[in-house]
This record gives C-alpha cells, structure tokens and sequence, in this order.
C-alpha cells in the first residue's frame, strides 16, 4: 500500500533562517510521482512541485528546492531565508499504482510557522 | 481566469439535515474529487469521479453522497447519516483521473460546522 510520512508535525523558525521539511514515501510501484503542496491560512492547497521517479536531479526555484532521493525514499523540501509569508501548512503527497489501480495519497502535513 | 470554485465558505447544519457543498470548475478537467480535512490531519479522500455520470467510493465515503451530471460540477451531500460532518471541505480537480502525473487543483473550500 502506498504511504506518506511527514515525521515532522509543527515546525518554528525565526525569519531568515533556513527551514526542511521532511517527507517519506512508500510504494512497491516502480513509476510514481511525487508533489509538494502549500496550504495557507485561507485554506486553498497551492500546487508547488511534481517529481517523477525516474528523475532524481533536485530542482530549485528561488528560495524553494527539493531534494529527491530514491535509495531512501524521500523527497525533503527545503526553505533558504523563510519569510512570514511561508507560514503555512505543507503537505508532500504521492501518486502510484497498487492492486487496485492509481492511488494519490497526501501525507499529514507539517505546519510551518514563521515568526517575524 | 479558470479555477475551482467551492460554495459557500462557511456552512451550518442541524441535527439531523442533509446539506449539500457545491462545486463547480472551468479548468475543462475530467477527474473531480473531494477530501475531508480534519484538524492536524492529512486529507481523506470521500468519493472522486473520472468521467461524467460516473463516481467512486474514496477512504471514507459512508455518510456522503455525490453527483456528476456534468462536467464541470460535482456536488457533496453531507448526509444525516454522517454522525461527525464538522470538518473543512476540499474539493479538487486534475486533467486525467486519479492521479498519474498530474497535480490535482484545489478550491478554497468549505467549512462546515454543526449547530
């Protein structure tokens, strides 16, 4: 069965500092694709990155990047220089085949709280 | 500008009432699907549909109902037969059914309490 663990379930930080957000996967299925979701205090889930398993090349996009790693099953998220306006909650999420066909299973996300 | 809305916001049921969530996207998505989110916790999916006239049973779907009529709107009864329906609603769409490589798009959601 697939799952998402996101060990870390509250996380402070002090403005500027730098921030991971850690997230674990499971799954016996050997394509998959992994996300990265923001919610905000509004409540709306913002699509932030989609991952294949075939890529393990991390990516980065402004004070944003992601560090896939396929021999242990993570897909960590990291914050360079967190802003007040990264206080939200973030979930890391997983799309991939099981007996019963595709599955999209999110994590329990981790709140981030940035304080000023 | 195309996108997921979900209505209304804020939402009260009695005892003992149905209530229905509306949802309605332009994003010309086949698949819909609606979570349930509790607080501290990760998103449980309720139901999802793939195509038009056709839904699935998600993790938790006893105590809900859904339709899909159309394309762009799938609607959520919350039934009298959920014993514990306060929680926040989302509703999500994507291009291709259940997942595959496709991020799935959020609305704002709905949250829903009991009076």
């Amino acid at each position: 069965a697939q799952k998402v663990t996101q060990a870390q379930t509250e996380i402070s930080v002090v403005e500027k500092e730098d921030v991971t957000l850690d997230c674990v996967y499971e799954t016996r299925d050997t394509t998959y694709y992994l996300f990265w979701y923001k919610q905000p205090p509004s409540g709306e889930l913002v699509f932030l990155i989609r991952r294949n398993s075939f890529d393990e090349q991390n990516e980065i996009s402004g004070r944003y990047s992601w560090n896939f790693q396929k021999s242990t099953s993570s897909f960590n998220f990291t914050i360079t220089a967190s802003q007040v306006v990264d206080s939200a909650v973030y979930f890391c999420a997983l799309s991939a085949r099981d007996n019963y066909g595709q599955n999209f299973v999110f994590g329990p996300g981790t709140r981030l709280s940035v304080l000023p | 500008d195309g996108g997921i809305t979900q209505s209304p916001k804020y939402l009260f049921r009695k005892e003992g009432q149905n209530v229905t969530l509306s949802c309605e996207q332009n994003l010309n998505h086949d698949a819909m699907y609606w979570y349930r989110q509790d607080p501290g916790q990760g998103l449980r999916l309720i139901y999802y549909s793939q195509i038009v006239n056709d839904f699935q049973k998600g993790d938790i779907a006893e105590g809900y109902s859904v339709s899909r009529e159309k394309k762009e709107s799938f609607p959520l009864t919350v039934t009298s037969a959920q014993k514990n329906p306060t929680a926040f609603y989302l509703c999500a769409s994507s291009i291709v059914p259940m997942g595959a490589d496709q991020p799935q798009h959020f609305g704002d959601g709905t949250r829903l309490s009991i009076l």
